[in-house]
C-alpha cells in the first residue's frame, strides 16, 4: 500500500495567514491526490482533486500543487471558517490511502 | 441534489454481525462505483471496500483489513449500497461513510464493537 505521511499534525495560525499542509507519497501518485476538508462531526468535503483542480464551490484562497511524491495544500489568507482537519487522498493506486490529517486551530 | 444516508450503526458485541445500509438520490446510481470509507481516532480515514456498476458484473474490491468478514453489495432498484459486517472485532469500531469516488459524501453511521 502507499503510504502518505501528512505535515504537520497540528497547525495554529491567525486569520490572514497563508499556511501550507504537505502530503509525501511512499511512491509516486502521478498527481491524483485530493484534499479535502473536515469539521467536527461533519463528513470530508473535496476541495481539490488531482492535485490543483479546484471543486466546484470552493473558495480560491485554497490551492494544490504539486508531482511525483511530494504534494501541497496552500490557503492563501485564513478565514474564520477554515478552521478545520485537512486530509490527503492518493487514489493513483489500489487501495487508495489518506493522509493522518492536519488540525488547523486558531493561534 | 445529490444524498447519501447512512443507517445500520449500533453497538454491538465482538463476534457479532451488522448490517449498514447507504440509501442515495440526485445522481444516476445505476452507473456508479460506490465506496465504503471508515474513519477512528486510531487508524484514521480508512477505505474499505467499494462496488462497481453492473456494466462490471458488479465487482467489489476490499482492503486487507475486512476481506473475508465485510461483504459490499448494491441494490440499483433502490439506488442503496449495503455493508454486511461478519465476525466484528474492536478495531472495527469507526464511523462509516459511503461515498461516490470520493466527491460526495454521507453523514455517517458509527459502529461501535465493544462487550
Amino acid at each position: 500500500d502507499i503510504q502518505m505521511t501528512q505535515s504537520p499534525s497540528f497547525l495554529s495560525a491567525s486569520v490572514g495567514d497563508r499556511v501550507t499542509i504537505n502530503c509525501k507519497a511512499s511512491q509516486n501518485i502521478n498527481k491524483y491526490l485530493n484534499w479535502y476538508q473536515q469539521k467536527l462531526g461533519e463528513a470530508p468535503k473535496r476541495l481539490i482533486y488531482n492535485t490543483n483542480n479546484l471543486q466546484t464551490g470552493i473558495p480560491s484562497r485554497f490551492s494544490g500543487s504539486g508531482s511525483g511524491t511530494d504534494y501541497t495544500l496552500t490557503i492563501s489568507s485564513l478565514q474564520p471558517e477554515d478552521f478545520a482537519t485537512y486530509f490527503c487522498l492518493q487514489h493513483n493506486s489500489f487501495p487508495d490511502t489518506f493522509g493522518a490529517g492536519t488540525k488547523l486551530e486558531l493561534k | 441534489e445529490v444524498q447519501l444516508m447512512e443507517t445500520g450503526g449500533g453497538l454491538v458485541q465482538p463476534g457479532k454481525s451488522l448490517k449498514l445500509t447507504c440509501a442515495t438520490s440526485g445522481f444516476t446510481f445505476s452507473t456508479a462505483w460506490m465506496n465504503w470509507v471508515r474513519q477512528s481516532p486510531e487508524k484514521g480515514l480508512e477505505w474499505i471496500a467499494r462496488i462497481k456498476p453492473k456494466s462490471t458484473n458488479y465487482a467489489t474490491e476490499y482492503a486487507e483489513s475486512v476481506k473475508g468478514r465485510f461483504t459490499i453489495s448494491r441494490d440499483d432498484s433502490k439506488s442503496s449500497i449495503y455493508l454486511q459486517m461478519n465476525s466484528l472485532k474492536e478495531e472495527d469500531t469507526a464511523t462509516y461513510y459511503c461515498t461516490i469516488l470520493y466527491v460526495y459524501w454521507g453523514q455517517g453511521t458509527l459502529v461501535t464493537v465493544s462487550s
